[in-house]
């Protein structure tokens, strides 16, 4: 079956440290999008891309990186420069024009410890 | 960022009753308003995407209507079964930027 997998489901991180959440999807979409979920608020964008090895910046794009060196991958690096990156995390993609319905991941959760 | 503001933020419903939120947003450079459904545990599931002004979606017993000249959007759900239990989201499109806006959601429970 067609999807996104997000993986790991849940991840501890010591102060200091970097690390990647991965992303792949199987629906040959061109666009995906990271998200970032906080208790009491929406979804923030923190990186999407719209096609290969092409990228922008969300609206909360400091202290993350990211990399699309292939149509399937959009893998998240959260760095040590994030301040306070305990969220939960999801990754979607869309197929077609922009008004066009995304597909979602199950999401990771991120705690820093 | 162009602020989409959900209400109620939750809401416990007796099931078999009706029930409608609203979602409200910037009525300038509307592009496409988006509805997804996202139960506990699972992924936010798309419902429904609007682009014109009096645009009315209905799938199964849940429905959505869109005004962008006054800015907002009703999602009404007939006849509230267990199964509707989620968190429903909208998100306004961003004309041209190919990115959504999301509100913070509203939590519907429905009591059996």
């Amino acid at each position: 079956d067609g999807g996104i997998t997000q993986s790991p489901k849940y991840l501890f991180r010591k102060e200091g440290q970097n690390v990647t959440l991965s992303c792949e999807q199987n629906l040959n979409h061109d666009a995906m999008y990271w998200y970032r979920q906080d208790p009491g608020q929406g979804l923030r964008l923190i990186y999407y891309s719209q096609i290969v090895n092409d990228f922008q910046k969300g609206d909360i794009a400091e202290g993350y990186s990211v990399s699309r060196e292939k149509k399937e991958s959009f893998p998240l690096t959260v760095t040590s420069a994030q301040k306070n990156p305990t969220a939960f995390y999801l990754c979607a993609s869309r197929d077609g024009p922009a008004n066009y319905g995304y597909t979602f991941g199950s999401g990771t959760r991120l705690t820093v410890v | 960022i162009l602020n989409v503001e959900q209400s109620p933020q939750s809401l416990h419903v007796q099931e078999g009753d009706s029930t409608n939120f609203t979602c409200s947003f910037p009525s300038s450079n509307f592009y496409a308003l988006h509805w997804y459904r996202w139960e506990t545990a699972k992924s936010p599931e798309a419902l429904f995407v609007m682009t014109l002004n009096g645009d009315e979606k209905k799938k199964g017993r849940i429905s959505a209507t869109l005004n962008t000249k006054e800015g907002y959007s009703y999602l009404y759900i007939k006849g509230s079964q267990p199964e509707d239990s989620a968190t429903y989201l909208c998100a306004r499109g961003v004309q041209g930027a190919q990115k959504l806006v999301f509100g913070q959601g509203t939590r519907l429970t429905i009591n059996p």
